[in-house]
């Protein structure tokens, strides 16, 4: 069984620039969610993809946005970089069987320094 | 939408003694209710959950317990030993998905 695996590891963008973040499921996960993690808080929920679609958002701006592929992987799209921006995003994976979900599992996450 | 609340924010225990972990949640329509591990440097790893048709689960040194009336549960950890040390944070959520997080627990085991 494969892990959640995301990708660059860490990553150095100016203010106003664009970044995409990409995250592997776990073997047979169907459902990916994205978090941002600041320095010493909890994560925040972001969105949520469940077969291709956009399940569920936080309290996020239109500069975020994603996308789920057929293999279940996914992208997060943040346009605009501002500092504030600056933080750990992490993906999970779960399986997830219509109206129920299962227990989520982490990426090792993706540094994102906004200079 | 759902306010996770948690304390303490910093907890030091001797090696051997318990530690306990409380949250509150504000949505009493939230009906899981899972505690992750974060180690400095590394991903948050689920260690146990809970859902709201179950008072109390236990996986060997570490429970859970839920109030579904007050709106709380907390984490129990028995026995604590040095690789206890980390962050545990709380979380809630209807249907498993859009986790609340707590702020997190700094938990540090003396030897």
């Amino acid at each position: 069984e494969t892990g959640v695996t995301q990708s660059p590891t860490h990553l150095i963008k100016t203010r106003g620039q664009q970044v995409t973040l990409r995250c592997s499921s776990q073997s047979g996960h169907n459902t990916v969610s994205w978090y941002q993690q600041a320095l010493g808080q909890g994560p925040q929920f972001i969105f949520q993809y469940y077969r291709e679609e956009e399940n569920g958002r936080g309290n996020f701006p239109p500069r975020f946005s994603g996308l789920q592929f057929p293999n279940y992987s996914s992208e997060l799209n943040v346009n605009a970089l501002e500092l504030d921006d600056s933080a750990l995003y992490l993906c999970a994976s779960s399986l997830g069987v219509a109206g129920e979900r299962h227990e989520q599992y982490f990426g090792p996450g993706t540094r994102l320094t906004v200079t | 939408g759902e306010n996770v609340e948690q304390h303490p924010s910093t907890l030091s225990v001797q090696e051997g003694d318990s530690a306990v972990i409380k949250c509150t949640y504000s949505d009493s329509a939230s009906n899981y209710f899972p505690w992750y591990k974060q180690e400095l440097g590394k991903r948050p790893q689920l260690i146990i959950d809970i859902r709201s048709n179950v008072g109390e689960k236990k996986d060997q040194r570490i429970a859970v317990t839920l109030n579904k009336t007050a709106k709380h549960f907390s984490l129990h950890i028995t026995e604590t030993q040095p690789e206890d040390s980390a962050v545990y944070f709380c979380a809630a959520s209807i249907v498993d998905y859009k986790l609340s997080f707590g702020a997190g627990t700094t938990v540090t085991v003396r030897a």
